[in-house]
């Protein structure tokens, strides 16, 4: 069974650049047709798309976030990693890592434990 | 962005009952998802393609819709039940979700 195993520091400063690793383990992350999402909830409000990642090397972001993002796979180590840069405290959430359903993009099947980050100085 | 709108954004209802949230999406999509959230947990997938169950996923959950409504039903609430509901749409980056409803049990 896949399973997804997330790290990060929880607290980030103002401006400073937010880093987070996924590590996958149960299934090959080089798996064909295989795409990740990453999800944030802030507190107190509903689920907010990140971003994807495919192993086509499609990448899509949200538009209001997209100047700020950066998402890669390493194989290697079979892990995700999404970076938010100059984060401000709007970025305070708990972040998901997901895989999504193969064969049925865009629904969200098996989510990481969550990471909470908060943004403060 | 389409947006999504759930309601009732919570719920109190008996064990046995028959309960219902609707997501309106603001333009009409084809394909949606409902996940359920348990507090400190993450949100777990119950229905993709609109009315498809995921495996493992009790048969009391179910869902319906298609334009721009669609409807999950927990047909006999149990106790475990009690949790956050949201609905997502499929179709069209950026993905989003609805706010969420709280279903309590009474």
């Amino acid at each position: 069974q896949v399973q997804l195993r997330q790290s990060g520091p929880g607290l980030v400063r103002p401006s400073q650049t937010l880093s987070l690793t996924c590590a996958v383990s149960g299934a090959s992350i080089s798996r064909g047709g295989s795409c990740w999402s990453w999800i944030r909830r802030p507190a107190g409000r509903s689920l907010e798309w990140i971003g994807r990642i495919c192993t086509s090397g499609t990448t899509n972001y949200n538009p209001s976030l997209k100047s700020r993002l950066i998402m890669s796979v390493d194989t290697s180590k079979s892990q995700l990693s999404l970076r938010v840069t100059s984060v401000t405290a709007a970025d305070t959430a708990v972040y998901y890592c997901v895989i999504e359903a193969l064969g049925y993009f865009y629904y969200m099947d098996v989510w990481g434990e969550g990471t909470t980050v908060t943004v403060s100085s | 962005d389409i947006q999504m709108t759930q309601s009732p954004s919570s719920v109190s209802a008996s064990v046995g009952d028959r309960v219902s949230i609707t997501c309106r999406a603001s333009e009409a999509i084809a394909w949606l998802a409902w996940y359920q959230e348990k507090p400190g947990k993450a949100p777990k997938l119950l229905i993709y393609a609109t009315s498809r169950l995921q495996t493992g996923v009790p048969s009391r959950f179910s869902g319906s819709g298609s334009g721009t409504d669609f409807t999950l039903t927990i047909s006999g609430l149990q106790p475990e039940d009690s949790a956050t509901y949201y609905c997502q749409q499929a179709d069209t980056i950026p993905l989003t979700f609805g706010g969420g409803t709280n279903v309590e049990i009474k």
